[in-house]
């Protein structure tokens, strides 16, 4: 099983809305990642867990909250965000060290307005 | 200067004829290098990873990694309207990709 899986795949929300994405994967992968890609532009890191804690921060504004619960999932909190955060917000999992390469689930779409 | 660079392209190809990516990477902490496939729409995929200097063959799809030079190319034959797509490359060091090179393939 190579799936990596996301919900919801759209997500419309107001610039006052909490809203929280989901990311699982059951490949016993040990580093997951969030990525944000806008159009026509490759993905951009954001954060990355190993063994479930937090070793990249890509310099993320405060609005955008990761947690990783436990060793298959892997979510983002999201508060107070503007226009400008809509994008394609991809979650991907890998073996610890990524030399093997990393998988993405289908992403998750928002727009905020 | 980016830590990985394609040529960014676009790239247009007649069917059934060979299809070369090429990506350029400054970060010699990689170990790994991958190629990723992007449809319009959907999320990358996974189709290529090489870890040693040389070619590696995975049915019409030949990666190649020089690292003298510092370079990973990919390579499509017999290219088909299905390998339309955007192109990425990555190290497995600082998971940032290379800008991407959007391929088409004119039937």
């Amino acid at each position: 099983d190579t799936e990596v899986t996301q919900t919801p795949k759209h997500l419309v929300m107001g610039m006052t809305n909490k809203k929280s994405l989901k990311c699982e994967q059951h490949m016993g992968h040990r580093a997951m990642y969030w990525y944000k890609q806008k159009a026509k532009k490759p993905p951009e890191l954001m954060f990355v867990y190993s063994y479930e804690k937090l070793s990249i921060n890509e310099s993320v504004p405060s609005r955008f909250s990761p947690e990783c619960p436990n060793s298959s999932l892997l979510n983002l909190h999201l508060h107070a965000l503007q226009p400008e955060d809509s994008a394609l917000y991809l979650c991907a999992s890998s073996q610890d060290n990524n030399l093997r390469g990393q998988y993405f689930g289908p992403g998750t779409r928002l727009t905020v307005t | 200067q980016k830590e990985v660079e394609q040529n960014s392209g676009p790239l247009s190809v007649p069917e059934g004829a060979i299809a070369s990516l090429n990506c350029t990477y400054s970060d010699r902490g990689s170990q790994s290098f991958f190629w990723y496939r992007q449809y319009s729409g959907k999320s990358p995929e996974l189709i290529m990873s090489i870890y040693s200097n040389g070619d590696k063959e995975d049915g019409r799809f030949t990666a190649q990694l020089n690292k003298a030079s510092q370079y990973v190319s990919l390579l499509i034959r017999d290219s088909q309207p299905s390998d339309s797509a955007t192109y990425l490359c990555a190290g497995n060091e600082k998971l940032t990709f290379g800008t991407g090179t959007r391929l088409t393939i004119i039937p």
